[in-house]
């Protein structure tokens, strides 16, 4: 099964508004990672939060991690139509090196 | 420079054939990953491998087998392909555990 699940499945927003997108996840982690995937092309890597991390920040993306609620968040500010893509999160469980990814976000930025 | 390689980018063939997809990185990685992406986007590791251990996912059929060649090359070898098998497949590479993965192309399957 899926390690995690993210809501919403679906976001569309005016350029200039923030995007929130969430993940959830099931297990221990090392850490948890945020991948963009625009249409037909391959992942490329945001942003590592490590499991003893709170919140990072990368230009206009910030990340939260919620060991507690085994939960965490990323933030898009002020987004442009270039940031229309999916956003999956994945997690590198305790012990393993692989990632098991979420679900995905279809962000959409309308100009 | 591609960091991480993947050929073909598209491959249409019919069930029962036997195919190959290669993946090369030269980030001087120490594991390499194959993973597939379905067509509602759900993205599962397949393989993870490094020159000590090969992990397969155990949902993943036999038909699939990962050769690597030396240290920058993954292969995926598939026999006898299935309608099911039609995906993205996606190659991936990082230095060592705890860091980013880096993700080739994919290649598109197309089984009819």
């Amino acid at each position: 099964s899926q390690q995690g699940e993210e809501d919403p499945q679906a976001l569309s927003i005016q350029e200039g508004e923030n995007a929130t997108m969430n993940c959830s996840y099931k297990t221990s982690i090392n850490n948890l990672q945020w991948y963009r995937q625009n249409s037909g092309r391959g992942l490329v890597h945001l942003i590592l939060i490590r499991s003893n991390e709170r919140e990072k920040h990368s230009g206009r993306l910030r990340v939260t991690l919620d060991t507690s609620k085994k939960s965490s968040s990323l933030l898009i500010t002020a987004s442009r139509a270039a940031d229309t893509a999916s956003y999956f999160c994945a997690t590198e469980r305790t012990g393993a090196n692989n990632l098991f990814f979420g679900t995905g976000t279809r962000l959409t930025v309308i100009p | 420079d591609t960091a991480v390689s993947q050929t073909p980018k598209y491959l249409v063939t019919q069930m029962g054939n036997d195919k190959s997809i290669k993946c090369e990185q030269n980030l001087g990685h120490d594991t390499m990953y194959w993973y597939k992406q379905d067509s509602k986007k759900f993205l599962k590791i397949m393989f993870s491998y490094n020159n000590k251990e090969l992990i397969i996912n155990e949902t993943v059929p036999n038909r699939f087998s990962p050769k690597s060649p030396d240290k920058a090359h993954l292969n995926l070898h598939i026999n006898s392909l299935e309608l099911g098998d039609s995906a993205v497949y996606f190659c991936a590479s990082s230095p060592t555990e705890d860091t980013e993965a880096f993700f080739g192309q994919g290649t598109r399957l197309t089984v009819v």
